[in-house]
C-alpha cells in the first residue's frame, strides 16, 4: 500500500536555527498538508497545498514558516529561526479523497 | 464548523466489543462524520466515514441514526494493538480537499 514518507523522524535544532522537515506524498495524489501536534494536545492544521501554492494556512502558519513543492516528489516545511514553541510533531498529509498522513518528525527546539 | 462531543477516555478488555459515541448537535446538512486513529508517536489514519444509518468495513462500523446529531464508532473484539486515539471529525463530504479540525478525541486501552 502506498505511504506518506517523512525525513527525518527526530530533528534537534537549536532555537533562532533553520529547520527544513521533508515529506514525500503519495505519488498520485493532488492535495498536500502540515499539521502539527505539541505534546498531549491536539493535532492542528497549519497549512494546505495544491495546484504548486497555499489553499489555506492557519494563524499558526505565521512569515517564519514556509512551504516549497521544488520537483514532483517531495514537499518541504520550512522554519525560518525556530523558536522552543514550536517543539511538536509535525506530520505531513496528502489525499486524493481521503487524506494519508506520514509517521512524522519529531522537532525538538532547545 | 460543527463541534464534535466525545469521551476523553475509554478502557476496554481484548475481545469485547467497543462501542464510542460522539455527539455533534449543530451538524450541518452535507456534513459527513469521519472517524480517524492515532497511535502513539504516529500520524492520525483514516478509520471509516458515513452520512446517514450504517457503514461498514473491516476495521470498524459506523453508526448514525436518522437525525445525525451523534454517531457511534463501534470496534468489534479489540486487542492491544487497538489502543489509541480515537477522532470524531464532522466536514464536508470531500475530506481529502479541506484541512481536518480535531479535537482532543477518545483515548482508548485495551486491557489485557
Amino acid at each position: 500500500e502506498p505511504e506518506v514518507t517523512q525525513t527525518p523522524s527526530h530533528q534537534v535544532t537549536q532555537m533562532g536555527q533553520e529547520v527544513i522537515l521533508r515529506c514525500v506524498p503519495i505519488s498520485n495524489h493532488l492535495y498536500f498538508y502540515w499539521y502539527r501536534q505539541i505534546l498531549g494536545q491536539k493535532v492542528e492544521f497549519l497549512v494546505s497545498f495544491y495546484n504548486n501554492e497555499i489553499s489555506e494556512k492557519s494563524e499558526i502558519f505565521d512569515d517564519q514558516f514556509s512551504v516549497e513543492r521544488p520537483d514532483g516528489s517531495n514537499f518541504t516545511l520550512k522554519i525560518r529561526s525556530t523558536k522552543l514553541e514550536d517543539s511538536a510533531m509535525y506530520f505531513c498529509a496528502s489525499s486524493l479523497n481521503e487524506q494519508y498522513f506520514g509517521p512524522g518528525t519529531r522537532l525538538t527546539v532547545t | 464548523l460543527a463541534k464534535t462531543t466525545q469521551p476523553i477516555s475509554m478502557d476496554s478488555y481484548e475481545g469485547q466489543e467497543v462501542n464510542i459515541t460522539c455527539s455533534h448537535n449543530n451538524i450541518a446538512t452535507n456534513d459527513y462524520i469521519t472517524w480517524y486513529q492515532q497511535f502513539p508517536s504516529q500520524g492520525p489514519r483514516f478509520i471509516i466515514q458515513g452520512y446517514k444509518t450504517k457503514v461498514t468495513n473491516e476495521v470498524a462500523s459506523l453508526f448514525i441514526p436518522a437525525d445525525r446529531k451523534s454517531s457511534t464508532l463501534s470496534l468489534p473484539r479489540v486487542s492491544l494493538s487497538d489502543t489509541a486515539v480515537y477522532y470524531c471529525l464532522v466536514g464536508g463530504p470531500n475530506s481529502g480537499n479541506t484541512p481536518l479540525v480535531f479535537g482532543k478525541g477518545t483515548r482508548l486501552s485495551v486491557i489485557a
